[in-house]
């Protein structure tokens, strides 16, 4: 298994409050990804990072920023948590050695509840 | 954009019934086609891929054909076990390269219920 951690594994937290989840990888892949996965939506990409300090939007990224600052960490934080927020989030990260067709290795989600 | 359709389920079978999901999709370019699988409690993995028009992906009894001509990549299994029960994702990469590397647009989920 990709070495990939996601902390915390659960979360509540209340609306307004931030909130950052850590996605930690051992694997020294280029790419990460930060996910949420919701009933009926799939998962839906929120950002990603092709590099240290290099990242970029997804398709839901509204509410969310991330940061890179080393190859191992992808941080995903919630500036001002609401209620829409509450969601499964899962970081994943990429083979970039193996080209375009490599598939992505998944943490094990983060539950994040916003009351 | 891209996008990815699937059947809807939930899907209840009995163990050695035959499984078929549907998946289509839209795309422009030359989409790379997956489908990952999600036990409780855990992350995706993958089950299968197809890089191109009629290649056929293959793991675990699992297959599915890349139809270009009907874009679609049905996931399909002779005989099911109890043991697969799970969350099945259709995806697609746009294959772009450069800086769309990687990013994959997922369908809606298939819950498979097998029973003994």
């Amino acid at each position: 298994d990709a070495g990939i951690t996601q902390s915390p594994r659960h979360k509540v937290t209340e609306t307004g409050t931030p909130v950052t989840l850590r996605c930690h990888q051992t694997e020294n892949h280029r790419y990460m990804y930060w996910y949420r996965q919701d009933p009926g939506h799939g998962l839906r990409l929120i950002h990603y990072s092709y590099g240290v300090k290099d990242t970029d939007k997804g398709e839901v990224s509204d509410g969310y920023s991330v940061s890179r600052s080393k190859t191992e960490d992808f941080l995903l934080t919630l500036e001002s948590a609401t209620s829409s927020q509450t969601s499964v989030y899962f970081c994943a990260i990429s083979e970039a050695s193996r080209g375009y067709n490599s598939p992505l290795h998944f943490g094990n989600g983060t539950r994040l509840t916003v009351t | 954009g891209d996008s990815v359709t699937q059947m809807e389920g939930p899907v209840t079978l009995s163990e050695e019934a035959f499984l078929t999901i549907n998946c289509t999709y839209t795309a422009t370019g030359y989409p790379s086609l997956f489908w990952y699988v999600q036990y409780p409690g855990e992350g995706l993995q993958l089950l299968l891929k197809a890089t191109k028009a009629d290649d056929k992906g293959s793991n675990k009894g699992f297959e599915a054909t890349y139809r270009k001509e009907t874009t679609s990549f049905h996931l399909e299994k002779g005989s099911v076990q109890v043991s697969d029960s799970a969350v099945y994702f259709c995806a697609l990469s746009d294959g772009a390269g450069g800086t769309s590397y990687g990013k994959l647009t997922f369908g809606q989920g298939t819950i498979l219920t097998v029973h003994p």
